[in-house]
């Protein structure tokens, strides 16, 4: 399976701690986003990776929120000191930089991390 | 900025119906793209279209087809003869392709059953 791939698939953790969300995108793809869904909502932005650079953060990303991509290949999002209001889902998306522009903007998903904070 | 509204928050057919879901943006981009995904049970977003401002004639493939009119900013999407697997929520959204064409705003979906 080539898809997005995202782990755990679920996080059951207390407030107060750390949690930490792995995505890895298809591999071909050069651009990387993390979006949070919450129950009956659509999914909202949060950030956007092109290569191991962060082009682009929500204002919805606080500062307990931090991710990265290191390599350019796979990408980590921690959630620090984690709050009930964190409670979501974390989609990870890739897609690829296409001069194509049948292409541009075609977001591949993955399952998504649930998250829930007690 | 940039907005999306699915005033459908639930809708049931019986298999073989025809049904539309409605989608109304907000947008003062000149260029922009639309897309609609569908979320089965199982959670995975799926992209089915995506439609360019710029594009003047609406389409058909298989058994989807929209209707897009910049006049009155709505995108809205039909199946043909509806199935049970087609059951799932769908999502409308919008990117600005100048800036991030990956970076969509969502509008909050519409919940399909198709039954039996």
């Amino acid at each position: 399976d080539t898809g997005v791939s995202q782990d755990p698939r679920h996080k059951i953790t207390k407030r107060g701690q750390n949690v930490t969300f792995r995505c890895d995108p298809i591999s071909e793809h050069n651009r990387l986003y993390w979006y949070r869904q919450t129950l009956g909502q659509g999914p909202e932005f949060l950030t956007y990776f092109q290569n191991e650079a962060q082009l682009e953060k929500s204002r919805l990303l606080s500062d307990r929120f931090s991710a990265e991509r290191p390599k350019g290949s796979f990408s980590t999002l921690e959630i620090q000191r984690t709050e009930q209001g964190d409670s979501a889902m974390y989609l990870c998306a890739s897609s690829e930089r296409s001069w194509d522009r049948v292409r541009a903007g075609e977001l591949f998903f993955g399952e998504g991390s649930r998250l829930t904070v007690l | 900025a940039q907005k999306v509204t699915q005033a459908q928050t639930e809708i049931s057919v019986v298999e073989k119906e025809d049904v539309t879901l409605d989608c109304v943006y907000e947008t003062r981009d000149t260029t922009y793209y639309l897309f609609w995904y569908k979320q089965p049970p199982s959670g995975e977003l799926v992209f089915l279209i995506r439609r360019n401002s710029f594009d003047e004639q609406n389409e058909i493939s298989g058994r989807y087809s929209w209707n897009f009119q910049k006049s009155t900013s709505s995108f809205n999407f039909t199946i043909t003869a509806s199935q049970v697997v087609d059951s799932a929520v769908y999502f409308c959204a919008l990117s600005d392709p100048s800036t991030n064409a990956g970076k969509s705003t969502f509008g909050d979906g519409t919940t399909l059953t198709v039954k039996p």
